[in-house]
């Protein structure tokens, strides 16, 4: 199956400063890659829609100057949490599918990215 | 909208069959089956598209009900390793591939 990685799996910052994370699609090249947020018990709550090459999508409600997301390759999205604050605390995770962008294909789902802000 | 799950979580014991349902209030194009284990990314388990068909995968199958707007996850003689939550992610048309999750379905198999 499709592998995805995520880098760190676990981050623990100071109030106030940018954790980046970063999620590579290692064995196929993702077209578009997603990031979800889940607090704990709770469902995956979309964030923002990454394509390669172009500006995110981001979902109502979630602010893109404080989630910069970057999807520079076919392989890497990175997501920077800035000026992060206890908030912001919780599990980060990525997804990349495989295909042509239709609800025909799945999505891929990274090991998830633990933050937790003092 | 969020896609409602039911029920919110089962206990079963091992050998035991569970049917976990997703609804939505639109129509839908495509059903996508996840299970998450605790501290873990979601596992991709099958997807159902338009078309009312059924799948399975070893001891797990799933339905899809267009005209209901409805899918259901079907574990049959349940396994230790089942247990965790599932996800039903849908997807309302054929244009994209963003999915919106339901609430989760916590599934605890015991010995």
């Amino acid at each position: 199956g499709a592998v995805v990685s995520q880098h760190p799996s676990r981050v623990i910052c100071k109030s106030g400063t940018s954790v980046k994370i970063e999620c590579r699609s290692l064995d196929f090249q993702a077209t578009t890659m997603f990031w979800y947020r889940q607090f704990p018990k709770q469902s995956l709550m979309l964030m923002a829609t990454s394509n390669e090459g172009s500006k995110a999508t981001y979902e109502q409600g979630v602010e893109k100057d404080k989630f910069l997301i970057n999807h520079a390759s076919l392989t890497l999205s990175t997501l920077t949490v800035t000026s992060a604050h206890p908030e912001d605390s919780s599990f980060y995770i990525c997804s990349a599918e495989i295909g042509r962008s239709t609800s025909t294909d799945t999505q891929y789902f990274g090991p998830g990215t633990r933050l937790t802000v003092l | 909208q969020q896609p409602v799950q039911s029920p919110q979580a089962v206990i079963l014991r091992e050998g035991e069959d569970a049917v976990i349902n997703c609804s939505s209030s639109k129509a839908l194009y495509s059903v996508h089956w996840y299970r998450q284990k605790h501290g873990e990314a979601p596992v991709f388990l099958m997807i159902l598209l338009k078309g009312g068909e059924q799948k399975g995968h070893e001891k797990i199958s799933a339905s899809f009900n267009e005209k209901k707007q409805q899918s259901s996850l079907y574990l049959t003689a349940s396994q230790l390793s089942y247990s965790g939550t599932y996800f039903c992610g849908t997807a309302n048309n054929n244009a994209g591939n963003m999915l919106t999750f339901g609430g989760g379905t916590r599934l605890m198999v015991k010995p």
